[in-house]
């Protein structure tokens, strides 16, 4: 089975500087998937970044980039020039396979807030 | 607009009350999942299912019960709802073939059993 693990339940930035949030997962599959979900007070999920385990190049979207370590088993996730918007809780998870229609699993989330 | 449509947004109900959350896609998705998201332990999936009439056991099923009569609905059902199962609940949908994109969610609902 898969795991994903979130070590910081809780972290603040200052608005405009960077903060990079953690994950690691443990998976004895080769091909598989990650994300990263914002997920507002509106509490609507929102898909961030995804990152494609065969490929090296990491993902970048904006001002979200990833740091993905496929022997490390590591896929952190980088907000560059935050902005108070930004304030969600944010949770890793990992999709195994080549496919759609399979299971997404979670993290414990990282609630963020960016302070002005 | 393409979009997962989750009914109650809120809702709080006596311990044993029967109840069913809606869930309605208009995707054409083959994959329907409910998940449960609780402080501290993430979003864990309840059940889902693969196509009509084809639905299995996630991590929590325990108290809950779906169907997949329909393509497009999934409903959350709890026949005999209890305190624990008090928690954040969302719908989700994905088409099974292709490169996967992560889920598209309903906008949640917030349940309170008292």
């Amino acid at each position: 089975a898969q795991t994903v693990t979130q070590s910081q339940p809780e972290m603040s930035v200052q608005e405009a500087e960077t903060v990079t949030l953690s994950c690691t997962y443990d998976t004895s599959e080769n091909n598989y998937y990650l994300f990263w979900y914002k997920q507002p007070p509106s509490r609507q999920m929102i898909l961030v970044i995804r990152q494609e385990a065969y490929k090296q190049q990491n993902a970048t979207e904006n001002r979200f980039s990833v740091n993905f370590q496929k022997a490390a088993k590591s896929f952190s996730l980088k907000i560059s020039d935050s902005q108070l918007g930004d304030t969600a809780m944010y949770f890793c998870a990992f999709m195994k396979g080549v496919g759609s229609g399979s299971r997404l699993t979670f993290g414990e989330g990282t609630q963020l807030t960016v302070n002005p | 607009e393409a979009q997962v449509t989750q009914n109650p947004r809120y809702l709080i109900t006596v311990t044993g009350k029967k109840l069913t959350v809606t869930c309605s896609q208009n995707m054409n998705h083959e994959y329907m999942s409910w998940y449960r998201q609780d402080p501290g332990l993430g979003l864990r999936q309840i059940y889902y299912s693969m196509n009509v009439e084809v639905t299995d056991k996630g991590d929590v099923p325990e108290g809950y019960k779906v169907s997949r009569k329909e393509k497009r609905n999934f409903p959350l059902i709890l026949e005999s709802p209890s305190p624990n199962q008090t928690s954040l609940y969302f719908c989700a949908s994905s088409p099974i073939f292709g490169k996967p994109y992560g889920y598209t969610f309903g906008s949640g609902t917030r349940l309170t059993v008292v």
